[in-house]
């Protein structure tokens, strides 16, 4: 496996189900983010991790729980959904070296979608 | 306060034609910038960066794209449209300590 990976790819839950997306880093990389995409919005950072510390929470909703056991890995855990937050989650990652960021890599996305 | 526009929320070209999409940004310090293309269903590929010295820089797949710091620009442009190229288009702008901000997109549909 090269890049970043994501899985599931395509997920479809209810709105009292527990999931967990996960995101694979094959790069080396210290950094890792989870991005929401919904149609029409610009990409909303979610959780970034910087060394597999939490360094950014934007205000996310606390049914969504992010985990980074270490610097290959993060997770992303749903539970209690609400249907707008069907959308494309995105995973990336980058080197970076003191407070320098360098560019994202991304990952496929998993699509999801909450009934 | 920093932010990116993409003015344009979709573009029609024909292929072999030329293509330039525009992309503002709002920053106080000297910004990273960056383009990334995202194909349907897909995550979304780095195009071409800008960090520092020549203002024009090469990307991949033929693509190129100039900053201008007295426009706060940094439009992306390519000689010739292929029609692989259609995609969803991405500016985003990066700063210290890991924050990246993305603009809405530009949709490309190209015309045989």
């Amino acid at each position: 496996e090269t890049g970043v990976t994501q899985t599931p790819r395509h997920l479809v839950m209810g709105m009292t189900n527990k999931k967990s997306l996960k995101c694979e880093q094959h790069l080396g990389h210290n950094a890792m983010y989870w991005y929401k995409q919904s149609a029409k919005k610009p990409l909303e950072l979610m959780f970034v991790y910087s060394l597999e510390e939490r360094v950014e929470n934007n205000s996310v909703p606390s049914r969504f729980s992010p985990e980074c056991p270490n610097s290959s890995h993060l997770f992303l855990h749903l539970h209690t959904l609400q249907p707008e937050d069907s959308a494309l989650y995105l995973c990336a990652s980058s080197q970076a070296v003191g407070t320098l960021t360098y560019e994202q890599y991304f990952g496929p996305g998993t699509r999801l979608t909450v009934t | 306060a920093q932010s990116v526009t993409q003015p344009d929320i979709h573009i029609t070209v024909s292929e072999g034609a030329s293509l330039e999409l525009r992309c503002n940004y709002s920053y106080g310090a000297t910004p990273y910038l960056f383009w990334y293309v995202q194909s349907p269903g897909q995550g979304l590929q780095l195009l071409l960066k800008y960090f520092s010295g020549d203002t024009l820089v090469q990307g991949i797949k033929g693509f190129e794209a100039e900053f201008k710091r007295s426009q706060s620009s940094f439009n992306l442009r390519k000689p010739s449209v292929h029609w692989s190229d259609a995609a969803e288009y991405f500016c985003a702008v990066g700063k210290t300590g890991n924050q990246f901000y993305f603009g809405t997109g530009t949709s490309l549909t190209v015309i045989p």
